[in-house]
């Protein structure tokens, strides 16, 4: 079963914040963070690890709550270039070796100047 | 750079014709993974191997097979394609994750295939 993505969509003005939360029904291994801009293929953002080790970018963080199964990216004082669709991918235990992802339908995000 | 490449952008074939996607990846990832992408559905994994000839069934793949004879290697195929079945498809590879341990994915541009 997908991981459920809110908000849907998101505009912002440069330089605004902006969250978006990733949830799943199941216990989670871990946690990725996809951007895809328009026209290209999905380029990986961030990793979080059950036991709170965490791999990714500077300007963008994320959490990860083990207990309700659910993540949060947070983009702060947004930049044009933050444009695009993001994607949550979410690891089960027992699909832990394999590398397998299950996506959520993404949340696209406008930045205007 | 990690590089996936995938044979064409955009394919369009008639209804019932058999399709082979194939993708190429050169970073020697044990796996890879055949996705689809519709709007509002976000990425729909078809299937995914973990290794040479080995291969297991994600969440949609009914109407599509795969093969994987080399390491670099990951062809998708339509036995019959249908209408239903236009759609992007991306391709994806990494390396092989464990207990800590877990490693990005790295997409193929996409393969835009249009079923008329």
């Amino acid at each position: 079963q997908q991981p459920v993505q809110s908000p849907q969509a998101v505009i912002l003005r440069e330089g605004e914040d902006a969250v978006i939360n990733c949830s799943s029904s199941k216990a989670l291994y871990s946690v990725h963070w996809y951007r895809q801009k328009h026209g290209e293929a999905p380029v990986f953002l961030m990793i979080l690890l059950k036991g709170g080790e965490q791999k990714g970018h500077e300007k963008i963080s994320a959490s990860f709550n083990e207990k309700k199964q659910q993540s949060s990216l947070y983009l702060t004082a947004s930049q044009l270039s933050y444009s695009g669709t993001y994607f949550c991918g979410t690891a089960t235990h027992g699909s832990s070796n394999t590398g397998k992802l299950i996506f959520g339908q993404g949340t696209t995000l406008q930045v205007k100047p | 750079d990690v590089k996936v490449t995938q044979s064409s952008r955009y394919l369009v074939k008639r209804t019932g014709e058999k399709v082979f996607l194939e993708c190429v990846q050169d970073m020697d990832h044990e796996n890879m993974f055949w996705y689809r992408q519709d709007p509002g559905l976000g990425l729909r994994l078809i299937y995914f191997s973990y290794d040479v000839k080995m291969k297991e069934k994600g969440d949609i793949p009914e109407g599509y097979s795969v093969s994987r004879e080399k390491k670099e290697r990951f062809s998708l195929i339509l036995e019959s394609a249908s209408t239903n079945q236009t759609s992007m498809y991306l391709c994806a590879s990494s390396l092989p994750s464990g207990p800590l341990l877990g490693y990005e994915q790295y997409f193929g541009p996409g393969t835009r295939l249009t079923v008329t």
